[in-house]
C-alpha cells in the first residue's frame, strides 16, 4: 500500500500569500495517478489536480501541481478567501487508493 | 448535469448495519466506476472501496473486508454501501464519488452516527 505523508499539517497564511503544500509517497509512484482535493466543512471534496499537474475543469490557474517519483507539490499562487480549507493528496494507480492525512490552510 | 444524490442521515446502535444509497443521474450509469470514501470526525478522508456498475465487480479496502458490501441497481442507477457490525469508530460522513480521473463528482455525503 502506498502511504502518502503531507506536510505541513497546518499552514497559517494571509490572503494574497503563496501556499506550498507537500505530499510524499512511501515509494516511487507514477505521477499519472496523483491527485489533489480541496475539502471544506459541510461540503464534498473538490478535485483540483489530477495526473500531478493537470487542473480539473473549472479550477482557477492560481492552483498548480508538480512533482514526480515520491515528492509532489500543490501551489496556490495567491490565496483567495475561499481557498482556506483542507487539502488532500491522493494516489489512484491501483487498489487500495490512498489519501494523505491532509494539510489545513488557515487564515493567519 | 452529473449528480450523485445520497440517502439521509442515519443513527445506528453498535452491532447494527447501515445501508447508504447513492443515486446517479446526468450520465451513463454503467460507464463509470463508483467509489465510497468516508471521513470520521476530526479525521481525514479514507477510501473504502469501488464498484463497477456495469459488471457488479467490487474491490474493498482491506480494513473493511468482511464488513462492507457494495451493490448496484442498474434499473434505478443507484449504488449501495452496506456496513455491518457497526462500532462507534464507524461514525463518519460517507461519500460516494464517480471515478472520472480520478474522482470528479461526489455525493453530498451521508452522516452515519453509531451510538448506544
Amino acid at each position: 500500500e502506498i502511504v502518502l505523508t503531507q506536510s505541513p499539517g497546518t499552514l497559517s497564511l494571509s490572503p494574497g500569500e503563496r501556499a506550498t503544500l507537500s505530499c510524499r509517497a512511501s515509494q516511487s509512484v507514477s505521477s499519472s495517478y496523483l491527485a489533489w482535493f480541496q475539502h471544506k466543512p459541510g461540503q464534498a471534496p473538490r478535485l483540483l489536480i489530477y495526473g500531478a499537474s493537470s487542473r480539473a475543469t473549472g479550477i482557477p490557474d492560481r492552483f498548480s501541481g508538480s512533482g514526480s517519483g515520491t515528492d509532489f507539490t500543490l501551489t496556490i499562487s495567491r490565496l483567495e478567501p475561499e481557498d482556506f480549507a483542507v487539502y488532500y493528496c491522493q494516489w489512484y494507480g491501483r487498489s487500495p487508493w490512498t489519501f494523505g492525512q491532509g494539510t489545513k490552510v488557515e487564515i493567519k | 448535469q452529473v449528480q450523485l444524490v445520497q440517502s439521509g442521515a442515519e443513527v445506528k446502535k453498535p452491532g447494527a448495519s447501515v445501508k447508504v444509497s447513492c443515486k446517479a443521474s446526468g450520465y451513463t450509469f454503467t460507464s463509470y466506476f463508483l467509489h465510497w470514501v468516508r471521513q470520521a470526525p476530526g479525521q481525514g478522508l479514507e477510501w473504502m472501496g469501488i464498484i463497477n456498475p456495469s459488471g457488479d465487480s467490487t474491490t474493498y479496502a482491506q480494513k473493511f473486508q468482511g464488513r462492507v458490501t457494495m451493490t448496484r441497481d442498474t434499473s434505478t442507477s443507484t449504488v449501495y454501501m452496506e456496513l455491518s457490525s457497526l462500532r462507534s469508530e464507524d461514525t463518519a460522513v460517507y461519500y460516494c464519488a464517480r471515478e472520472g480521473n480520478p474522482l470528479d463528482y461526489w455525493g453530498q455525503g451521508t452522516l452515519v452516527t453509531v451510538s448506544s
